[in-house]
């Protein structure tokens, strides 16, 4: 497809359990974004790539949350033992360039995966 | 820290309104600020991105406008449409981790456009 791809769209899973977020950027992306958004807010950053090398994790809550994109395209975000306050929108984003201090290619947003933890 | 906020949280206007969207900023020292749409279910949609050297940036009806030194940026949408019915933020991109740059999201202000 033409846009950023994430799956599942909808995850419910009881608490304590271990989930993994997939999103695939748009192809040739070198950027790739995660972010987490919580009803009436706006998306919070959680950590991004560039290509295959995590860049920055300082947006991720605890070490519960991991991110990995082993070969600079798909990327997976797991939470494990999952706890009630993880129930959000899990957004991924992808950007043609680099993100350095001075130059920002537009991230492009995928649908979201909306996690439910009972 | 960078905070961003947007108010009203929410806006009702009727159709060929012209209108005006806020957004403030704490730190000036941002390198651009983006505007964004977001649709319900749906993921979201760049709208204009105005570097830090600019003033504005047009694209159709919407103009976007940036003055860093009073940490504000407004969103103008011209002769408003019920197609323009959605939640805009704002997002500023400012200095993160190390070396890198991250964008920090304002809550949003959902629109509504009666016709």
């Amino acid at each position: 497809g033409a846009g950023v791809s994430q799956s599942p769209r909808y995850k419910v899973t009881k608490r304590g359990q271990d989930v993994a977020l997939r999103c695939d950027p748009i192809s040739g992306h070198v950027s790739l974004y995660w972010y987490r958004q919580a009803l009436g807010q706006g998306p919070e950053f959680l950590t991004y790539f560039n290509y295959e090398a995590q860049q920055d994790k300082s947006g991720l809550p605890n070490d519960r949350f991991s991110a990995e994109r082993p070969e600079g395209s798909i990327s997976t975000l797991t939470i494990q033992r999952t706890e009630q306050r993880d129930s959000a929108m899990y957004r991924c984003a992808s950007s043609l360039a680099f993100s350095s201090r001075r130059i920002n290619q537009p991230q492009h947003f995928g649908d979201g995966t909306r996690l439910s933890i009972l | 820290k960078q905070e961003v906020t947007q108010i009203p949280a929410a806006l009702s206007v009727p159709e060929g309104e012209n209108l005006v969207l806020n957004c403030s900023f704490t730190d000036s020292a941002i390198y651009n600020l983006q505007w964004f749409r977001q649709d319900p279910g749906k993921g979201l949609t760049s709208l204009l991105l105005i570097q830090s050297s600019q003033r504005e940036q047009t694209s159709g009806r919407l103009n976007a406008s940036l003055d860093k030194s009073s940490g504000r940026s407004t969103l103008y949408i011209a002769a408003s449409q019920p197609g323009d019915s959605a939640t805009y933020l704002c997002a500023a991109l400012c200095r993160g981790s190390g070396a890198n740059s991250k964008l920090t999201f304002g809550k949003g202000i959902t629109l509504s456009v009666r016709p």
